[in-house]
């Protein structure tokens, strides 16, 4: 049972440069989300999804793409990479929300540097 | 709107002494609360929530309704508490909104 994995730990991109940051949860877990850490700003969600076909924005959307073509994947694309992108990324993952929320299991993270 | 206020950025307490992280939340309705905790190096991982009123490693927090607070409490510190802790708020919506973090240093 490995929890939730995200690959690449480390990333160096060009401006304008796009790539895909992976999550994968083998929890069965309906809520999957992305959150990016910076100092001073605690995490702020980025993009969510309740379930497979389904996702949403959350409060810092813009230059993110987000699918959810299965339970276990929900992986982040930056689109054209800015220096305000450079962050920590966490991918989060929890049963189901409403009552009962069992709170999240979270990724490592990805550290990503936009130069 | 949900909002969540962790109004310390640094705490600083010494091995043994009590320690209180401030978390005061803005919802309308029934939220319920969490505290996460992020040692160096490691990915976050959760600490604590209201619903179960659990103690963990310790520390416990209290959902004070009337002042809209979450505060996690530990009556004795010990220098591996030294961590980033976070306070979350989860309401009707499905999302979950985090404060801005408190760095605890417990000293020798």
């Amino acid at each position: 049972n490995a929890g939730v994995t995200q690959t690449p730990k480390f990333q160096v991109l060009k401006t304008g440069q796009s790539m895909t940051l992976q999550c994968a949860q083998d929890m069965n877990h309906e809520y999957m989300s992305w959150y990016r850490q910076d100092p001073g700003m605690g995490l702020r969600l980025i993009h969510y999804s309740v379930g497979a076909g389904i996702t949403d924005q959350g409060e810092v959307p813009n230059g993110y793409n987000v699918s959810r073509s299965t339970t276990e994947d929900f992986p982040l694309r930056l689109l054209s990479a800015a220096p305000s992108q450079t962050s920590v990324y966490f991918c989060a993952s929890t049963p189901r929300f409403g009552a009962g929320n069992y709170g999240y299991t979270f990724g490592s993270g990805t550290r990503l540097t936009v130069v | 709107a949900q909002r969540v206020t962790q109004p310390e950025k640094l705490l600083s307490v010494f091995k043994g002494a009590p320690v209180e992280l401030k978390c005061n939340y803005s919802y309308s309705g029934s939220p319920e609360l969490f505290w996460y905790v992020q040692y160096s190096r490691q990915r976050l991982q959760l600490l604590l929530r209201h619903i179960s009123r659990e103690s963990i490693k310790g520390f416990t927090a209290d959902l004070n309704k009337g002042e809209t607070s979450f505060h996690l409490k530990k009556p004795f510190a010990q220098e591996e508490d030294s961590a980033m802790y976070y306070c979350a708020l989860s309401g009707r919506g499905n999302d979950m909104r985090f404060g801005a973090g408190t760095r605890l240093t417990v000293k020798p």
